[in-house]
């Protein structure tokens, strides 16, 4: 079945740098795209970013955008998340999510991972 | 941006009663809505996508209506297993941005 399994976050000062992971299973990982979405607590579920299924194509949220890269690695099955000049306000549960369109890009999310939990606070 | 308004913010009901959950679209996003469930602690599950077509492996009691701006979720007859939040989503719009609701958590 299909799994997605986020790790790497933690607390961290503002300004700062982390990296998340996103190991895929259960699919063929390079026929998919796939994003970030995160939660946080007072403003709800926000998309992130996507990159397409060959890596070549990358999107972001504008308040992300220059921050804020997504990548991914075909050989190994897993997406990254490089989060630079962090700050408070991004404080929330980070989800890797699949999307629904196999080759393409559909921007519905038919799987998702439980979650990584990125708290900047110095 | 396409701001997504869940009414009610919490619905308590009992097993076995009938929930109606709602999603409002501050303009047309046609049929390209999804809902989600999330219970704490674990991933988030896609129900219907499309408003009313229901994701692989979900029970018929979950029904989804609408179209344009105005979108329904009812769940028949609620089964312990239901009580979660429920979050609505656009995928019409590009970017995707805040295009989820702010979720209808549904209790006891």
């Amino acid at each position: 079945q299909v799994q997605l399994v986020e790790s790497g976050g933690g607390v961290v000062q503002p300004g700062r740098s982390l990296r998340l992971s996103c190991a895929a299973s259960g699919f063929t990982f390079s026929n998919y795209a796939l994003h970030w979405v995160r939660q946080s607590p007072g403003k709800g579920l926000e998309w992130v970013a996507v990159i397409l299924y060959d890596g070549r194509n990358k999107y972001y949220a504008d308040s992300m955008k220059g921050r804020f890269t997504i990548s991914r690695d075909n050989s190994k099955n897993t997406l990254f998340l490089q989060m630079n000049s962090l700050r408070a306000e991004d404080t929330a549960l980070y989800f890797c999510a699949r999307d629904f369109l196999r080759g393409g890009y559909r921007g519905l999310f038919d799987y998702w991972g439980q979650g990584t939990l990125v708290t900047v606070s110095s | 941006e396409i701001v997504m308004t869940q009414f009610p913010a919490t619905l308590s009901v009992s097993p076995g009663e009938r929930a109606t959950l709602s999603c409002r679209a501050s303009q047309s996003v046609s049929s390209n809505l999804a809902w989600y469930q999330h219970k704490p602690g674990q991933a988030p599950r896609l129900l219907i996508y499309g408003a009313s077509t229901r994701a692989t492996g979900v029970p018929a009691r979950f029904t989804g209506s609408g179209s344009g701006t105005e979108f329904t979720l009812t769940i028949s007859s609620l089964q312990s297993e239901d009580f979660a939040l429920y979050y609505c989503h656009q995928y019409n719009n590009w970017p995707p941005g805040r295009t989820f609701g702010q979720g209808t958590q549904v209790e006891i």
